[in-house]
């Protein structure tokens, strides 16, 4: 089983800051099948970067993923308020898929 | 659009057993792998189980294996997940969402909770 360890567990940033997400996996992940989701309280998850780095369709070009083999990042570059969220790394690339804990980014 | 609607969730007693369903509508459902994801509350989450397209694949976690059963019906663009043998920690809202094995899960439905204490 490949495990997703995400790193810092929580983010205090403000509004306008650059937020540095990471994701370590434990081996390498096949293709790179990593993605990254976002999940506000009450919601269901939403997908946000899959690949490693395609954004999906409507997702705003502040968030952006990158890495391969055992280490990936997503970057948010310019905080707003609505991204104060919890953020999970996922890998699809062998089974049992797999989460990470995930990383809270909270405000500061 | 998109749409995945869950149901079946709700309160049974430990050893128990709860049938979810997931309805698809605003794709061609039976093109898909789809997956059961879960999440306890106040904690990350699980993926539980998919099922390729044709159904002809199947994977769980192994914390399922033995007591839940995955299966889809492409007639009525419907997914299933039958849970048998219940236990606490089985506590969770259940996701259904497209995608699976090489696939990131670009839609998910509302969840549907499931409680299982006596």
């Amino acid at each position: 089983e490949i495990v997703l360890t995400q790193s810092p567990g929580t983010l205090s940033l403000s509004p306008g800051d650059r937020a540095t997400l990471s994701c370590r996996a434990s081996q390498s992940v096949p293709s790179s099948y990593l993605a990254w989701y976002q999940q506000k309280p009450g919601q269901a998850p939403r997908l946000l970067i899959y690949g490693e780095s395609s954004r999906v369709t409507g997702i705003p070009d502040r968030f952006s993923g990158r890495g391969s083999g055992t280490d990936f990042t997503l970057t948010i570059s310019r905080l707003e308020p609505e991204d104060f969220a919890v953020y999970y790394c996922q890998q699809y690339g062998r089974s049992p898929l797999t989460f990470g804990g995930g990383t809270k980014v909270e405000i500061k | 659009q998109v749409q995945l609607v869950e149901s079946g969730g709700g309160l049974v007693k430990p050893g128990g057993s709860l049938r979810l369903s997931c309805a698809a509508s605003g794709f061609a459902f039976s093109d898909y792998f789809m997956s059961w994801i879960r999440q306890a509350p106040g904690k990350g989450l699980e993926w539980v189980s998919y099922i390729s397209s044709s159904g002809s694949t199947i994977y769980y976690t192994d914390s399922v294996k033995g007591r839940f059963t995955i299966s889809r019906d492409n007639a009525k663009n419907s997914l299933y997940l039958q849970m048998n043998s219940l236990r606490a920690e089985d506590t969770a809202v259940y996701y259904c969402a497209r995608g699976g094995a090489v696939t990131s899960f670009h839609f998910w439905g509302q969840g549907t909770l499931v409680t299982v204490s006596s």
